[in-house]
């Protein structure tokens, strides 16, 4: 079955460091999205993807990269961790369904990171 | 443009009771509208969605919910709750046609008391 999935599951890293969240999908969708998940704020975009060599900023992407080199992975960077990046990042991937972009969205199972 | 309101942050229910989540959209176009379910420690994952056709619209676990365009809203029920629905639920929208982005409400935590 298609699936797509996220590592680590669990991060703690330190102030300053560089850190990158694996996400990978095997639905053969050209759309992939992060998002970030805190309390009160619900789901925020932080960057998103249309294809391979395509990248767009969300409304949080201060802060946060992505590449996308090939269909399968968008893997998120933070260049110099925060403690108020401190978050559950979700990644998600969305395509075609029956010649029509639904928009439909397959969500991974979550990483939660933590910036001391 | 989109957007989304989730009415209530926090609806509790007894177990056996109907679930009502509410949901309200705005949209220039013809929508697309989704609700997803997240339990504890997971992602997402869909519920049901409204594109075109019937607007009472059946998904998993006996939940459903009905597209009304001159109320703009798409609220979510069920008819007896269980214990196992207890989770954080997300409606969406997104544009026929348009961005691949949907925009998401805030969410609602629906809590089941035996």
């Amino acid at each position: 079955d298609a699936e797509i999935t996220q590592s680590p599951r669990h991060k703690i890293t330190e102030t300053g460091r560089q850190v990158t969240l694996a996400c990978h999908q095997t639905w053969n969708h050209n759309n992939m999205f992060w998002y970030r998940q805190d309390l009160g704020h619900g789901l925020r975009l932080i960057h998103y993807s249309y294809g391979v060599q395509d990248t767009n900023k969300g409304e949080v992407s201060d802060g946060y990269s992505v590449s996308r080199s090939n269909t399968e992975d968008l893997p998120l960077t933070l260049e110099s961790a925060a403690s108020s990046q401190t978050s559950v990042y979700f990644c998600a991937s969305s395509g075609l369904a029956g010649g029509l972009a639904i928009n439909e969205q397959f969500f991974g199972p979550g990483t939660r990171l933590t910036v001391l | 443009a989109q957007s989304v309101t989730q009415l209530g942050s926090h609806v509790s229910v007894s177990e056996g009771a109907l679930v009502l989540l509410r949901c309200n959209y705005s949209s220039s176009v013809p929508p697309y509208l989704f609700w997803y379910v997240q339990y504890p420690n997971q992602g997402l994952q869909l519920l049901l969605k409204y594109t075109t056709g019937a607007t009472l619209v059946k998904g998993i676990n006996g939940f459903e919910a009905e597209f009304k365009k001159s109320e703009t809203s798409f609220h979510l029920t069920k008819p007896s709750a269980h214990m196992s629905d207890a989770a954080e639920y997300f409606c969406a929208v997104s544009l026929s046609g348009g961005s691949y982005i949907p925009t998401f409400g805030r969410g609602t935590s629906l809590i089941v008391h035996p």
